[in-house]
């Protein structure tokens, strides 16, 4: 079954628009990634966030961690119509597999 | 240097038929994963090696499905029998032991 959830499942917004999705997870972590997906074809690795860490910058990526709520949150600022894809977490505990999350569908509109 | 990669990158073969899946991961990293994921959802897990460790095979959906690692490099999924359900983009995944996940471009498997 899946470790995580990602909340929405699809999210519309405007290029301008800032982009906030979030992820769910069940068990311990020592680390959660952010995955983006074009056409459905393989993934492409945009942040790592280990679980002593609250938040991280990339870019006009933000991400934060909860790990008391077991959440995370992905924030896409001035977001550009090549961000259209999907957006999925990933949760591993030391060396064990990483387990993903349904997804999150982001479609930015020019 | 050069990424993961799969081979072929589409498959159609007809109910029944046995077929093999290639996966090249990036030189040096342990760790090897094969996902599968069908049209508009998430990755679903598959079987994961980690060096010379027992490979961790509990998200095989069937005993249809197997996977080998030789020598710690190239991996090869089989799937025997195949069924219409079996029909999906089979992602390999490689990494060193801990950390970032690099995807190969997956294969295509349509099963007619």
């Amino acid at each position: 079954s899946q470790q995580g959830e990602e909340d929405p499942q699809a999210l519309s917004i405007q290029e301008g628009e800032n982009a906030t999705m979030n992820c769910s997870y069940k068990t311990s972590i020592n680390n959660l990634q952010w995955y983006r997906q074009n056409s459905g074809r393989g993934l492409v690795h945009l942040i790592l966030i280990r679980s002593n860490e609250r938040e991280k910058h990339s870019g006009r990526l933000r991400v934060t961690l909860d790990t008391s709520k077991k959440s995370s949150s992905l924030l896409i600022t001035a977001s550009r119509a090549a961000d259209t894809a999907s957006y999925f977490c990933a949760t591993g505990f030391n060396t064990d597999k990483l387990i993903f999350g349904t997804g999150t569908r982001l479609q930015v509109f020019p | 240097g050069a990424g993961v990669s799969q081979s072929p990158s589409n498959k159609v073969t007809e109910k029944g038929k046995d077929v093999e899946l290639r996966c090249d991961p990036i030189s040096g990293h342990t760790a090897l994963y094969w996902y599968r994921q069908s049209l508009g959802q998430g990755l679903e897990f598959l079987i994961y090696f980690q060096g010379n460790s027992a490979p961790d095979k509990s998200g095989l959906p069937s005993d249809r499905f197997s996977a080998e690692r030789t020598g710690g490099s190239v991996s090869t999924l089989t799937i025997q029998r195949t069924q219409q359900e079996d029909s999906a983009v089979y992602l390999c995944a490689s990494s060193l032991r801990t950390g970032v996940v690099y995807f190969g471009p997956g294969t295509r498997l349509t099963v007619l």
